[in-house]
């Protein structure tokens, strides 16, 4: 498995701004990922950072509002821009250790982001 | 498009009272099922993979089993410290990407 940290754990955060989220891993993986968890529903996939490389956003997901940035093997960050009540949840990080293709995920503490 | 139905939403256990969770699928190919538990304030904890029909994995009072459509977490004479929420999640051939079920609540009193 693997060590993942997560900062902030949690943000109370105004309309309008933006927060950037960070996620740091104990080992080297070839791609994160960054998930949305809203109460009662299941974890949805907002995109897919390999380093090197621009992030892959999954359907309903743009670069503009969840800029993602993937410096290195370890280390990734999801910014929320122009926030908005809506935007409140439970933001997760993920890595996939192994190969195979057919790992488990594992994840961090996620960050509980609160807009006002 | 791959889905994952987990029921029931919520069970409520007497300490040592055994039950079951399920996580029906539905996939194109299944490549592997995953489950995860996940504490208040905690990200998902990860606790068995299953590839195939008929595969069983055990840790401590848990126990996962998978058949072509469904896998089951049962739980053998819970305690309180085993609540938590279950989440089930599926990969099918040809994505990375798993498809997570909205998980079961379970809370165990003592």
């Amino acid at each position: 498995s693997a060590v993942i940290s997560q900062k902030p754990s949690r943000d109370i955060c105004q309309r309008g701004t933006s927060l950037t989220i960070q996620c740091q891993v104990d080992s080297q993986v070839t791609m994160m990922f960054w998930y949305r968890q809203q109460p009662g529903q299941s974890l949805t996939l907002i995109a897919t950072a390999n380093q090197g490389s621009e992030a892959t956003y999954e359907s309903g997901f743009v670069i503009d509002k969840f800029p993602i940035s993937r410096p290195n093997l370890t280390f990734s960050t999801l910014t929320v821009s122009n926030m908005s009540p809506e935007d409140s949840s439970i933001y997760l990080c993920s890595v996939e250790v192994g190969v195979g293709g057919n790992q488990p995920q594992h994840f961090g503490d996620g960050t509980r982001l609160s807009i006002l | 498009e791959d889905q994952v139905t987990q029921s029931p939403e919520a069970l409520r256990l007497q300490e040592g009272e055994s039950s079951s969770l399920n996580c029906s699928y539905t996939v194109s190919g299944l490549r592997g099922l995953f489950w995860y538990r996940q504490d208040p304030g905690k990200g998902p904890e990860f606790l068995f993979t299953l590839y195939s029909a008929g595969e069983e994995k055990e840790k401590e009072r848990l126990k996962a089993t998978l058949t072509k459509k469904e896998s089951f977490l049962h739980i053998t004479a819970p305690k309180p410290e085993d609540s938590a929420t279950y989440l089930c999640a599926v990969r099918s051939g040809g994505s990375y990407i798993p498809t997570f079920g909205r998980g079961t609540s379970l809370i165990v009193h003592p």
